[in-house]
């Protein structure tokens, strides 16, 4: 069965870089695109971007373009979001979610990314 | 920008038949697939409805979707409701540049 494991919560100072990965399991890791999503505490879910695990091609929402970079190890079948530039209302709960085409998508368990001084 | 629409809150007693509606701000929201994910608290979202009215292998089939061109909205119904579908429900799409893009969420209470 498919399995999205993310790694652990981080705890970053405002400015300051994360790197969030997203193993996977239990299918083709090269035929499934991945979402990357957030959700602030307390809100809805947001939609960060996409990569092509694939050949590595991505598209980012343009209100995190510049701040962010999603890239793939095919190795270890993982892919990795980075956010630079960290802010206070950038803490939130970080979900990768594989794109399972006619089956919709499978969700990670979630990082919390907390960004305090 | 495409926004999707969601009542903030809906509730509705065991057994009952609740409707939640997610309507596109512009465009048709017929031109792309709306998916419809459930979100228990504390929990990641998990998919009950994808490509506007599929259920995946595991979602009884209370759970149903449908898209309303007239209105430009898309529909969750779920039957026979129990207190396990307490949860926020979102839909989701995309915009015309293949950006996702997500409703606001609707908090379903089961009262």
């Amino acid at each position: 069965q498919v399995q999205l494991v993310q790694s652990g919560a981080e705890v970053k100072k405002p400015g300051a870089s994360v790197k969030v990965s997203c193993k996977a399991s239990g299918y083709t890791f090269t035929s499934y695109y991945m979402h990357w999503v957030r959700q602030a505490p307390g809100q809805g879910l947001e939609w960060m971007g996409i990569i092509n695990p694939s050949g590595g091609s991505t598209s980012y929402a343009q209100k995190f373009q510049g701040r962010v970079t999603m890239t793939r190890d095919t190795s270890t079948s993982t892919v990795y979001m980075e956010l630079s530039s960290l802010r206070s209302e950038d803490t939130a709960v970080y979900y990768c979610a594989r794109d399972g085409y006619s089956s919709g998508w499978d969700w990670g368990q979630g990082t919390l990314v907390t960004v305090s001084s | 920008n495409f926004m999707l629409t969601q009542p903030h809150s809906v509730s509705e007693s065991p057994g009952k038949t609740v409707t939640i509606s997610c309507t596109g701000s512009s465009g048709s929201i017929a031109s792309n697939y709306v998916q419809w994910y459930q979100q228990r608290p504390g929990s990641a979202p998990t998919t009950v409805i994808y490509e506007d009215n599929q259920r995946p292998s595991g979602v009884p089939d209370r759970f149903s979707g449908s898209i309303d061109s007239s209105s430009n909205s898309a529909s969750l119904t779920i039957s026979g409701l129990k207190t396990e579908d307490e949860a926020d429900y979102y839909c989701q799409s995309y915009d015309s540049s293949n950006q996702g893009v997500f409703g606001g969420g609707t908090k379903l209470t089961v009262l």
